[in-house]
């Protein structure tokens, strides 16, 4: 069956450190991977899709960039975090035209 | 690209009343639309799916219906329970092609169902 992994579920950052949340999924081969932010509980805003290695698309403008080392390793990171990066970070992977199974999810706090 | 837009936002509702959820999507290519519940501090999870090759799917006490022609898709639950209260949100796929690989899920802004007992 098919997991995904992402961690770790909470991080406390300073302003202007870096980052890196990394994600991986088992059981399935050249799936589709997201990056998806939730800011205030609500709304997930699609930050990053990757339809293979080394291949990354941007929906949205930021201080954030995605990368996809391996077909089942998809890297969210930051050079200098922000305040306004903070929110909870969900991966998730989908293949042919299903549902997206999403990680656990990364609680950022940037202070 | 696809726009999704759903209301109301919050939703209070008392036990064993109905809840409807409302969306409306842009991309008239789009053709898969998954209802996800969200519990507090949790991942979001498919509650239901329907395509766009019919009109109302049913899963015990949840509903999904969708006017293609209007554009927009529901989401109704039935004799709601305490249970029930969670973020819900509706997702419709973008219907841009993107190398020949699957299609993107752009989400709805949520739900906050609350109900109340």
């Amino acid at each position: 069956s098919q997991t995904i992994h992402q961690w770790p579920a909470t991080l406390v950052q300073p302003v202007g450190s870096p980052l890196s949340l990394e994600c991986t999924v088992e059981g399935t081969s050249n799936p589709n991977l997201y990056w998806y932010r939730q800011a205030a509980g609500r709304g997930l805003q699609l930050l990053f899709y990757s339809v293979g290695i080394g291949q990354i698309s941007s929906e949205v403008p930021q201080n954030l960039s995605a990368s996809r080392p391996q077909d089942r390793q998809f890297i969210l990171s930051s050079k200098k975090l922000l305040l306004s990066d903070s929110g909870f970070y969900l991966c998730a992977w989908r293949v042919a035209k299903t549902e997206a199974f999403f990680g656990q999810g990364t609680r950022l706090t940037v202070v | 690209g696809e726009n999704v837009e759903q209301h109301p936002s919050t939703l209070s509702v008392q036990e064993g009343d109905s809840a409807v959820i409302k969306c409306t999507y842009s991309d008239s290519a789009s053709n898969y639309f998954p209802w996800y519940k969200q519990e507090l501090g949790k991942r979001p999870q498919l509650i239901i799916d329907i395509r766009s090759n019919v009109g109302e799917k049913k899963d015990q006490r949840i509903a999904v219906t969708l006017n293609k022609t209007a554009k927009h898709f529901s989401l109704h639950i039935t004799e709601t329970q305490p249970e029930d209260s969670a973020v819900y949100f509706c997702a419709a796929t973008d219907g841009r092609n993107y190398g020949g690989a699957t299609n993107q899920l752009i989400f709805g802004t949520g739900t906050l169902l609350a109900v109340q007992p």
